[in-house]
């Protein structure tokens, strides 16, 4: 079993529509990271979050650590934001402190 | 904000060949760097994690001696892919930060490899 498990795998929405994306994982950590992939394959940090909520622009993230669990919403999204958007944590163990755990990532279409 | 500079973008080369991945930290200095390898559809995994100045941490399963990693500063790591075969062919990335730090880390562009 994954350490990060996200939903849904892929999304398609018309542009304007609101955009969720969740994530629940199951080990300890101490910060969570959305990330977004862009075909080429770049990677650019979205959000890292331990508590509460953060926004930026039309992207609100949100955790909740007695959940373990997270969302990244995207309000009025537009065909600029089909991506694959990953989540990951980083774990508070002392073994693999530091190491970030990945979820298998979601494609997101939006269609104009 | 911070870059990390990853070199080459994209490698294509004949099987035998050794390809030297070059990952850069441009305006901070980054204790550790990650290198991970992707594959079509798939998530990213951890191969090894790099410390400057001392011997980079591989993951199980990964052969230290067929992926050498040196990270000689504060700024550079390199991945050296020795005598790549096609099942080496795939997407590799890196990522510098601090590894107890509560900073982000910062990801390269990534390196598509090709071996034919």
């Amino acid at each position: 079993k994954n350490e990060v498990e996200q939903s849904p795998q892929n999304l398609t929405a018309q542009e304007g529509e609101f955009i969720t994306i969740n994530c629940s994982y199951s080990v300890g950590i101490s910060a969570l990271h959305w990330l977004q992939q862009h075909p080429g394959g770049g990677i650019v940090s979205l959000f890292m979050l331990s508590s509460g909520k953060k926004k930026h622009g039309r992207l609100i993230a949100t955790i909740n650590i007695q959940e373990k669990h997270s969302s990244l919403h995207i309000t009025a999204s537009h065909p600029r934001d089909s991506a694959v958007y990953i989540c990951a944590v980083r774990s508070d163990r002392g073994s693999t402190l530091g190491r970030l755990y990945f979820g298998r990532g979601t494609q997101l279409t939006v269609w104009p | 904000g911070a870059v990390v500079s990853q070199h080459p973008s994209r490698v294509i080369c004949k099987s035998g060949t050794s390809v030297k991945i070059e990952c850069r930290s441009l305006d901070f200095q980054a204790t550790t760097m990650f290198w991970y390898r992707q594959f079509p559809k798939q998530s990213l995994m951890l191969m090894a994690t790099s410390n400057e100045g001392s011997k980079a941490t591989y993951e199980q399963g990964v052969e230290k001696d067929k992926f050498l990693i040196n990270h000689a500063s504060l700024t550079l790591s390199t991945l050296t892919v020795t005598s790549a075969h096609p099942e080496d062919s795939s997407f590799y990335i890196c990522s510098a930060g601090r590894q107890v730090s509560n900073q982000p880390q910062h990801f390269g562009d990534g390196t598509r490899l090709s071996i034919l």
